[in-house]
Formats: structure tokens, C-alpha cells, sequence
């Protein structure tokens, strides 16, 4: 089965330093790959998505990510965080069950952004 | 505006009390799907749904039931709810190729407390 992995639980930055959450990807097959991003009292909004080309993705908010196939990461990156960043921010990957065709995404367990005035 | 509507927001209850989360979408979506978020575990999904009539089970589906009767609503049933599935639940709809663009739509969740 697919699955993501977000090693931390939280990550802490400075407003104006850069940021990079990380998430690790398992997949058989060619990977699509999401992030989205969670605040309070919201549901999950998409930011961005990796499924083939290049393998630096340019999302909503000035956020990006890198696809590295070698290392299976697909780490989340801003070159200049803001204090509005802080959030939940949840990896996921594309999942299809071969009998049926129905695909699903599967998240990993999400990281906690706080940027810091 | 295209959205995935749940109620209620907020819902306070006591152990056994059947209890009903509403969930519908006006996207038109054939994939219809119940998430539930607790700390340290992400999201998990209780189940889902292809089409009209077409269910399976999750990754979590002790103690929930739901049905598809119409393309545009996914009811999650509790039919004896228990502490242990006080939690935030999150319905989310797509298609087979609003998945491979963006992904679900999600709901704005339901936080549901069980004393």
C-alpha cells in the first residue's frame, strides 16, 4: 500500500528565514504526491501537487516543493516565511485499489508550522 | 460556489445516542469519502464511497455506517457512539480527475464529543 511519512512533529521558524517541512514517500509505481495545508477550525486546503515534470513544484502562497525520486522525499519549502504560514500541513499520497479502480488519497500524520514574529 | 457542506459544526453527546453527521457536495462528484483526524495519528479514513449504492470500508470503520442513496449526500452514521470516537471528522469529495489535479474537497469538519 502507499504511504507518507512526516517525521516532525512541529517544525519552528523565524518570519523571514526560510522553511522546509519534510515528508518521505512509499509507493509502488510512479507516485502522485499532495500537500495540503489545515487551519484552525478549517478544513484541509490544497496547495500543491507533484505527478510527473519537473521535479520542483510551485504551489498557492509562495510555497514550493521538491520531488526527489532517490531519497523518495517530497519536502514542502518557502524561501520566506510569514506569521499567517502557521498551520497543520499534511502530506498525501494517490492510492489505487487495483480490483476496483477507486482512488484515495492517504495522509501522513501532519506537521505544525509556527513562524515567530 | 463549489463546496462540500457538513453539519452540524459542533456536536456534544452521550455514550449509545444514535446520532447522524449530514454530508453533501454540489460538485457533481462521484467519489464521496469520511475522514476522521485525531492528534498524532493524521487523518484516517472510515469509509468512502464511488458512486450511488457503492461503499466500502476505510482504514477505520468499527462502529460507523453510512449510505449512498443520492450522488450529492454521504450520511455518517453512529448507531451507538462511545468516548473513543470523540474526534474531528471531515467528509471529502472528488472525481477521478479533480483527484489527479488537486486532490479531495473537504469540508469545513464536525467535532464530535462523546461523554
Amino acid at each position: 500500500a502507499q504511504s507518507v511519512a512526516q517525521p516532525e512533529d512541529q517544525v519552528n521558524v523565524a518570519e523571514g528565514n526560510p522553511l522546509t517541512v519534510k515528508c518521505t514517500y512509499s509507493v509502488s509505481g510512479n507516485p502522485y504526491l499532495f500537500w495540503y495545508v489545515q487551519y484552525p477550525n478549517r478544513g484541509l486546503q490544497f496547495l500543491l501537487k507533484y505527478i510527473t515534470g519537473d521535479n520542483l513544484v510551485k504551489g498557492s502562497y509562495g510555497f514550493e516543493a521538491e520531488f526527489n525520486k532517490s531519497q523518495t522525499s517530497f519536502h514542502l519549502k518557502k524561501p520566506s516565511a510569514l506569521v499567517s504560514d502557521s498551520a497543520l500541513y499534511f502530506c498525501a499520497v494517490r492510492d489505487m485499489k487495483r480490483n476496483t479502480g477507486f482512488q484515495k488519497l492517504v495522509f501522513g500524520t501532519g506537521t505544525r508550522l509556527l513562524v515567530s514574529p | 460556489e463549489a463546496q462540500v457542506t457538513q453539519n452540524p459544526r459542533y456536536l456534544i453527546t452521550v455514550t449509545g445516542k444514535k446520532l447522524t453527521v449530514t454530508c453533501s457536495q454540489n460538485m457533481n462528484h462521484e467519489y464521496m469519502s469520511w475522514y476522521r483526524q485525531d492528534p498524532g495519528l493524521g487523518l484516517r479514513q472510515i469509509y468512502y464511497s464511488m458512486n450511488v449504492e457503492v461503499t466500502d470500508k476505510g482504514d477505520v470503520p468499527e462502529g460507523y455506517k453510512v449510505s449512498r442513496k443520492e450522488k450529492r449526500n454521504f450520511p455518517l452514521i453512529l448507531e451507538s457512539p462511545s468516548p473513543n470516537q470523540t474526534s474531528l471528522y471531515f467528509c471529502a469529495s472528488s472525481s477521478g480527475k479533480a483527484l489527479t489535479n488537486y486532490g479531495y474537497t473537504f469540508g469545513s469538519g464536525t467535532r464530535l464529543t462523546v461523554v
